[in-house]
């Protein structure tokens, strides 16, 4: 079966930094993709890690472990526009992803 | 280029009811797909196609049906609407081959059936 857990929830302050966990357990591995969904709206790509190590954009990095199943996504310098949900999503064989639940991120000033 | 377009964006129907969700892609991906959004279940596959004349079922295929005659389009039908099928249908697209591609969204439809 195919598992991926991550937090319901987050706070942080305007300004901090943040790191949104995700762990996962699937048969095969193709990828793992980080998506940003504001309220009401579609996702959106953040980032995509196939190797183990750093993958950095700008204010946002993710960080992927293959042997642990663990990946985090880190946004720095948070703004107000950062509120919203965080998706990690998996491909194990082809092309088919698996989302976990989403994590919802409230920035506050 | 307009991406994914979806129609319609908001939905109402009765128990029985059937219906057909709109997508289409300008971009040749040969990857189409549909997932449902609920609350706290995160995205979820409903049917793939990997090109023209090519579907395949996702994790919660009953009751849906699509079809793929084309490249662009991968229209989703609704057979006999339930109220267990009330939620956010996004359609995606990507290219296929070797290794994974980001998946490019539409905006969505908001369905409810009473």
């Amino acid at each position: 079966g195919q598992n991926i857990d991550q937090p319901t929830e987050m706070t942080a302050t305007e300004g901090a930094i943040v790191q949104i966990n995700c762990t996962y357990q699937t048969s095969g591995f193709n990828g793992l993709f980080w998506y940003q969904q504001h309220a009401g709206e579609a996702p959106t790509f953040l980032s995509y890690n196939v190797l183990d190590g750093l993958e950095e954009k700008g204010r946002f990095s993710s960080f992927l472990s293959r042997s642990k199943g663990y990946s985090y996504l880190l946004l720095k310098e948070l703004q107000m526009k950062d509120s919203a949900s965080y998706l990690c999503a998996v491909t194990g064989y082809g092309q088919n992803f698996v989302f976990g639940p989403g994590t919802r991120l409230s920035v506050l000033p | 280029n307009a991406g994914v377009t979806q129609t319609p964006k908001f939905q109402v129907l009765k128990t029985g009811q059937s219906m057909t969700l709109q997508c289409a892609q300008d971009m040749n991906h040969e990857y189409m797909s549909w997932y449902r959004q609920d609350p706290g279940m995160g995205l979820r596959l409903i049917h793939y196609s990997v090109g023209a004349g090519i579907t395949d079922q996702g994790e919660v295929p009953n009751g849906y049906n699509v079809s793929r005659s084309t490249t662009e389009d991968f229209p989703l039908r609704l057979l006999s609407a339930a109220p267990s099928q009330t939620s956010v249908y996004f359609c995606a697209s990507s290219y296929s081959g070797q290794g994974a591609y980001e998946q490019y969204f539409g905006p969505g439809t908001r369905l409810t059936v009473t």
